[in-house]
């Protein structure tokens, strides 16, 4: 089975960091995927970590480790728009589970 | 470049009624596509997932006579919720995956509303 734990919310301020993050067990793992998502809007697509490690794209950063069960998703300068839910997806078994999604709040 | 649409955007139909949601890899071709279905305030859970020319594989707990899947073309899948209920009322999600690499690409999503 799936197990994907991530904290339901979290609020941060303006031009602050937050980091999100994520516990997994899962039956099979080949990597995880962080994505964002506004209210009513698809799921698009942040980072990629298949291997240990950190992986940094502009603002956002994304860690791993496998042998933790571990992942978490750092946003760096927060912006206004940054506010909308962070879903962290394992992908295994040729297929993604996800979590349940953290709803990030970014107050002025 | 890996653009993913889907139609319609919204519908609403009554009890009782059939509802197709197509979706298309617009500018690829998707080797595999995945459904996924999300009520308010909860992650994605996936439905079923489609190759071309092969029938669909559905997760448990989703019934594959009620949630009819066609994956007719490397561009397009349907789903067709068929004798529609309230409680089939959520958000819609397709994906697709190119078959270069592991990424999906989501359509934008489907709002079914049955009254």
């Amino acid at each position: 089975g799936q197990n994907i734990d991530q904290p339901t919310e979290m609020t941060a301020t303006e031009g602050a960091i937050v980091q999100i993050n994520c516990t997994y067990q899962t039956s099979g793992f080949n990597g995880l995927f962080w994505y964002q998502q506004h209210a009513g809007e698809a799921p698009t697509f942040l980072s990629y970590n298949v291997l240990d490690g950190l992986e940094e794209k502009g603002r956002f950063s994304s860690f791993l480790s496998r042998s933790k069960g571990y992942s978490y998703l750092l946003l760096k300068e927060l912006q206004m728009k940054d506010s909308a839910s962070y879903l962290c997806a394992v992908e295994g078994d040729y297929k993604l589970s996800f979590g349940a999604g953290t709803t990030v709040t970014v107050r002025a | 470049g890996a653009v993913v649409s889907q139609h319609p955007s919204w519908v609403i139909c009554k009890s009782g009624t059939s509802v197709k949601i197509e979706c298309r890899s617009l500018d690829f071709q998707a080797t595999t596509m995945f459904w996924y279905r999300q009520f308010p305030k909860q992650s994605l859970m996936l439905m079923a997932t489609s190759n071309e020319g092969s029938k669909a594989t559905y997760e448990q707990g989703v019934e594959k006579d009620k949630f009819l899947i066609n994956h007719a073309s490397l561009t397009l899948s349907t789903l067709t919720v068929t004798s529609a209920h309230p409680e089939d009322s959520s958000f819609y999600i397709c994906s697709a995956e190119s078959g270069r690499g592991n990424e999906q690409y989501f359509g934008p999503g489907t709002r079914l509303t049955v009254t």
